[in-house]
């Protein structure tokens, strides 16, 4: 049972563009709500991360905006830059563990 | 301050055999957990160790075991390898590994199973 839906599976975007990923979860227990940027050959690293008592964070050019009561949170990466290609995982957690999304491989194009 | 290394970097193992990883985390974090990643079934969590206690553990058969050590070192064995197994195995820490601290992933262990 996959407890965090991510959308899309990949995307395209021009460079300056902007990137946008949605992810779901069900379980009103998650406190901890993390995206991770991951390149090929390496693991995933931590981007930006919020908790549910806050509807938006911003850092440099990525912002996650968080809806509680839909169950929703979005990553939103501004003036999209080829080395922002990479696949990002958005993820949920809770009692020492992550629940991770599918992934979403972003293409940047210059 | 160094990440979390992992060894070995890739593995070749045969059906039925078994395989022991290594994971060292951050210095000072007391969590480690383990992840499995492939192309299907996309990160899966395996268990989570906080000083030498396994806390949480995943949705995997009794064939993946782990273990951690008192400097927070840990290993995770898989024994009796299937096709299946074949996959990046992700070591990753925190300070406290209470959902809320950043996990910090190594590069992992890439399991090929033939």
């Amino acid at each position: 049972q996959q407890q965090v839906k991510q959308s899309p599976q990949s995307l395209i975007v021009q460079k300056g563009g902007i990137s946008i990923i949605n992810c779901a979860y069900e379980n009103t227990a998650f406190d901890y709500f993390p995206w991770y940027q991951q390149f090929p050959g390496k693991g995933p690293a931590l981007l930006i991360a919020i908790r549910p008592d806050v509807s938006e964070k911003k850092e440099g050019r990525f912002t996650i905006s968080f809806n509680k009561s839909a169950k929703q949170f979005s990553l939103h990466i501004m003036d999209s830059q080829p080395g922002d290609s990479a696949t990002y995982f958005c993820a949920a957690g809770n009692d020492y563990k992550l629940s991770f999304g599918a992934g979403t491989t972003v293409t940047v194009r210059a | 301050k160094a990440g979390v290394t992992q060894t070995p970097r890739y593995l070749i193992k045969t059906r039925g055999q078994q395989v022991t990883l290594s994971c060292s985390p951050i210095s000072g974090h007391r969590s480690v957990s383990w992840y499995q990643q492939t192309p299907g079934q996309g990160l899966q969590f395996l268990f989570e160790y906080f000083s030498e206690t396994q806390r949480n553990k995943g949705n995997f058969p009794g064939r993946f075991s782990g273990r951690q050590f008192s400097n927070s070192r840990s290993e995770m064995n898989v024994s009796t390898l299937e096709l299946g197994d074949s996959a990046l195995y992700l070591c990753a820490s925190s300070l406290a590994g209470d959902g809320g601290s950043p996990l910090h992933f190594g590069n992992g262990t890439r399991l090929t199973v033939t």
